[in-house]
């Protein structure tokens, strides 16, 4: 696969826990996303970091991107019911391919 | 605003049946993409097109032919359909020129191949 692996495979916290999932990736990238599904939905987009950039944040989620350990980490701060789902990393190589994870299936227990 | 509609939603195919699945987008996006996803394998890409008349094979292209007939349409054949196609099929797209590199996804179709 020209994707690594997302860890862990699953997580359950409680609602106001804190939430982080990592992913590591094997390829030079251009920039790497997270993406959210519901159960029986379709993937959305969360948030993008390009190769260049080292954090970014976007309301309770935070991105990290190491590209020297070719690796990531999504935080989400003051988890909440509703953000039960499972996460995906997601890498963009030069040929404008997209390439994910196996993802982590988070579980905020009211 | 239907953003990108995948059609079927759900399909049972017998072993050496052949069927489309039909993918169309109404956001004006260039690129489109196949992917299929099988449980605790994230989401693997089939085809991917970046422009009407261009197809490009991803990581699981055997077994699968595409179409990208238009700018709006990208669709995904199974000539001779195997147990091992049983899977949930997502389309994507995403604007060529964009600073916001990012896919939108279909609700997906369900694929049983018995």
């Amino acid at each position: 696969s020209q994707q690594g692996e997302e860890d862990p495979q699953a997580l359950s916290i409680q609602e106001g826990e804190n939430a982080t999932m990592n992913c590591s990736y094997k390829t030079s990238i251009n920039n790497l996303q997270w993406y959210r599904q519901n159960s029986g939905r379709g993937l959305v987009h969360l948030i993008l970091i390009r190769s260049n950039e080292r954090e970014k944040h976007s309301g309770r989620l935070r991105v990290t991107l190491d590209t020297s350990k070719k690796s990531s980490s999504l935080l989400i701060t003051a988890s909440r019911a509703a953000d039960t789902a499972s996460y995906f990393c997601a890498t963009e190589n030069n040929f404008n391919k997209f390439y994910f994870g196996s993802g982590t299936k988070l579980n905020v227990k009211p | 605003n239907a953003g990108v509609t995948q059609t079927p939603k759900f399909q049972v195919l017998k072993t050496g049946q052949s069927m489309t699945l039909q993918c169309a987008q109404d956001m004006n996006h260039n690129s489109m993409y196949w992917y299929r996803q099988d449980p605790g394998m994230g989401l693997r890409l089939i085809y991917y097109s970046a422009s009407e008349g261009t197809t490009d094979k991803g990581e699981v292209p055997n077994g699968y032919n595409v179409s990208r007939l238009n700018k709006r349409e990208f669709s995904l054949r199974l000539e001779s359909a195997a147990p091992s196609q049983t899977s949930v099929y997502f389309c994507a797209s995403r604007p060529r020129f964009s600073g916001a590199n990012v896919l939108t996804f279909g609700a997906g179709s369900r694929l049983t191949v018995l």
